[in-house]
């Protein structure tokens, strides 16, 4: 099981970090993604963080966002800076096995003024 | 930038079946593995095909998925169809270490 937490109404250049804690399996042993979604539009890949601790991120997302992991927390996080007003979304965590196999509840973030 | 395609919206009676494409635009989308998730009215995605066609555990084998290297595409093929198939259908797959989604397709059982 995956519970995101953090998400907030936040202006435009600022801050944020998403919590996602892992219940029933050990996040480090896996890779981790992060997935977005904009009110009423599709699915869009954010970020993964793999068991060797490498990460990669989108295009859209690279310099700002940063993804990691506490393994004594048993939990991912999305650290989010220099947040733009299309960064507004329901972020999800999932853990990656065959495919994304494991998809928390979302929690949503809204960067307006 | 690799992009994956599929049709907005399609439509089928229950009892029927529906395929729903994914073409990608470039290199062979044979090399890299297609999963296919499921997203109902204010929920979370759920997966339903993994690796071009494998049916993860509780999905029901009305479900099926394959892959066609000639037309440089996936399918996600819903057979008897149900009125609870109707959802958002999503395709996703890989460039490089980058993780790849179509733009989704709704699905209407009518």
């Amino acid at each position: 099981q995956l519970v995101e937490t953090g998400g907030k109404l936040i202006q435009p250049g600022g801050s944020l970090r998403l919590s996602c804690a892992a219940s029933g399996f050990i996040v480090s042993s896996n890779f981790m993604s992060w997935v977005r979604q904009a009110p009423g539009k599709g699915l869009e890949w954010v970020s993964v963080i793999y068991r060797s601790g490498d990460t990669y991120y989108a295009d859209s997302v690279k310099g700002r966002f940063t993804i990691s992991r506490d393994n004594s927390k048993n939990t991912l996080y999305l650290q989010m800076n220099s947040l733009r007003v299309e960064d507004t979304a329901v972020y999800y965590c999932t853990k990656e096995g065959l495919g994304m196999d494991v998809w928390g509840q979302g929690t949503t973030v809204t960067v307006s003024s | 930038n690799f992009i994956l395609t599929q049709p907005h919206s399609v439509s089928e009676s229950p009892g029927k079946t529906v395929t729903i494409s994914c073409t990608g635009s470039s290199g062979s989308l044979a090399s890299n593995y297609v999963q296919w998730y499921q997203q109902r009215p204010g929920s979370a995605p759920v997966i339903v095909i993994s690796e071009n066609n494998l049916r993860p555990s509780g999905v029901p084998d009305r479900f099926s998925g394959s892959i066609d290297s000639s037309s440089n595409s996936a399918s996600l093929t819903i057979s008897g169809l149900k009125t609870e198939d109707e959802a958002d259908y999503y395709c996703q797959s890989y460039d490089g270490t980058n993780r790849v989604f179509g733009g989704g397709t709704k699905l209407t059982v009518l």
